[in-house]
Formats: C-alpha cells, sequence, structure tokens
C-alpha cells in the first residue's frame, strides 16, 4: 500500500466520537482554503473548502471553522466512524508565498486513526 | 463521471529510460497542475498549467516536462529518469487557479532503478 501516512502526526479516536483535526497556515493574505482526505492507495479528495470573508463552513457531519487572527484553521467530524480513517491535509492559496503565486499550498498532513 | 485519468498507475523503469505519464480530465478545467508525493514532504508542485500551451514552473520541476496542447490532457514527461524521482505522481485540475477546489486523480506509483 501507499506509504503517504509515515511520519505524520496521528490523531486517533473512538467510533462515534467527534474528530478535531488542526491546521497552521503560514500566509496572511491566502483567502481560500481546503480541507482535503486522502485514503490509502488514493488520489486526494476535497471534503470542504471556506473563503476568508467566512468562520464557519458547514458540510454533511463536517465542519471547518477559520481563524484568520491567528492564522488557524480545523476540520471538525462529528460522529466519526471507520470510514474516515485517512490521512487529512489543509491547503491555502498562498498569495504572494514563495514559490507559485496563488497555487494551492498543501500542509504535510495528519493521519486519523478510528478505533472501533 | 467527472475525473482525472491518470496511467499508468504502477511504473517500474530503469535509469534513463524517458517515460510519459499521461493525465486526461473530463471537466472542461482550465488549471491542470503534477505534484509528487513522498512520505515526509507531502505534496510538492511539479508544474501547472493555466491553459492551452500556457505551463509553468512549480516547486520542483527540475527533471521533469510538461504540455498542454489540449485542453483536456496534462502528460508528465520524464526525459530522463533518476532514482531519486521515484515518487507517487497526481494530476489535478480545477476551474480556476487557487481559487476553487482541485480534483486529483488517483496516482502513478513511479519506481526507478
Amino acid at each position: 500500500g501507499e506509504s503517504v501516512g509515515l511520519h505524520l502526526p496521528t490523531l486517533s479516536v473512538q467510533e462515534g466520537d467527534n474528530s478535531i483535526i488542526n491546521c497552521a497556515y503560514s500566509n496572511s493574505a491566502s483567502d481560500y482554503f481546503i480541507w482535503y482526505k486522502q485514503e490509502s492507495g488514493k488520489g486526494p479528495q476535497f471534503i470542504i473548502d471556506i473563503r476568508s470573508n467566512m468562520d464557519k463552513r458547514q458540510g454533511q457531519r463536517v465542519t471547518v471553522l477559520l481563524n484568520k487572527t491567528v492564522k488557524h484553521l480545523s476540520l471538525q467530524i462529528a460522529a466519526t466512524q471507520p470510514g474516515d480513517s485517512a490521512v487529512y491535509f489543509c491547503a491555502e492559496n498562498g498569495m504572494n508565498y514563495g514559490g507559485s503565486q496563488g497555487n494551492l499550498i498543501f500542509g504535510k498532513g495528519t493521519k486519523l486513526s478510528v478505533k472501533p | 463521471e467527472a475525473q482525472v485519468t491518470q496511467n499508468p498507475r504502477y511504473l517500474i523503469t530503469v535509469t534513463g529510460k524517458k517515460l510519459t505519464v499521461t493525465c486526461s480530465q473530463n471537466m472542461n478545467h482550465e488549471y491542470m497542475s503534477w505534484y509528487r508525493q513522498d512520505p515526509g514532504l507531502g505534496l510538492r508542485q511539479i508544474y501547472y498549467s493555466m491553459n492551452v500551451e500556457v505551463t509553468d514552473k512549480g516547486d520542483v520541476p527540475e527533471g521533469y516536462k510538461v504540455s498542454r496542447k489540449e485542453k483536456r490532457n496534462f502528460p508528465l514527461i520524464l526525459e530522463s529518469p533518476s532514482p531519486n524521482q521515484t515518487s507517487l505522481y497526481f494530476c489535478a485540475s480545477s476551474l480556476l487557479q487557487g481559487n476553487s477546489p482541485l480534483h486529483f486523480g488517483n496516482g502513478t506509483r513511479l519506481t526507478v532503478t
């Protein structure tokens, strides 16, 4: 299988509990943020996004919170299920950040492990 | 079904033997991009394209080439692969650069011996 989960921070939760995955972003000028889920052997899958004019956005069982003051993004997963086990990445659009301007810049990810 | 398709899924080759990884999207997206993913380093951008015949270097372009002759296709070319290019590669596309979700393919696992 793929080894993308190696060397990552791990969050272990009990099935049915809520999960909170955190991400610190780099660029105060970033105005678009995304969360991705990557399961073993698959490409990253879009979960939810948020723009900088919002501080909260909800989807199905997921909520993203944005705190621009401290450049912090979090993903909350309600009633975590075994199928939620994966690596989760945040991304910012890094306006005027080092590298390619305006391209998404990804965090290294957090591995979520759900215990049955 | 809206998707990004990469081929092949797995590829084992030898140093110096030219190879191409194909990528195609059926969503009429203008923006396409290639990433490599290595343990501990996350997703790093190789090249991207904002439209047909427009390509730009990402953060790790050395040893790679791309082309964008048609909107739907964005192949990644390794003219002379080396072992340090052993990695997991992803192609992705989006409607807009940096302002809409990227849709990823399922990856190509490349091993260069």
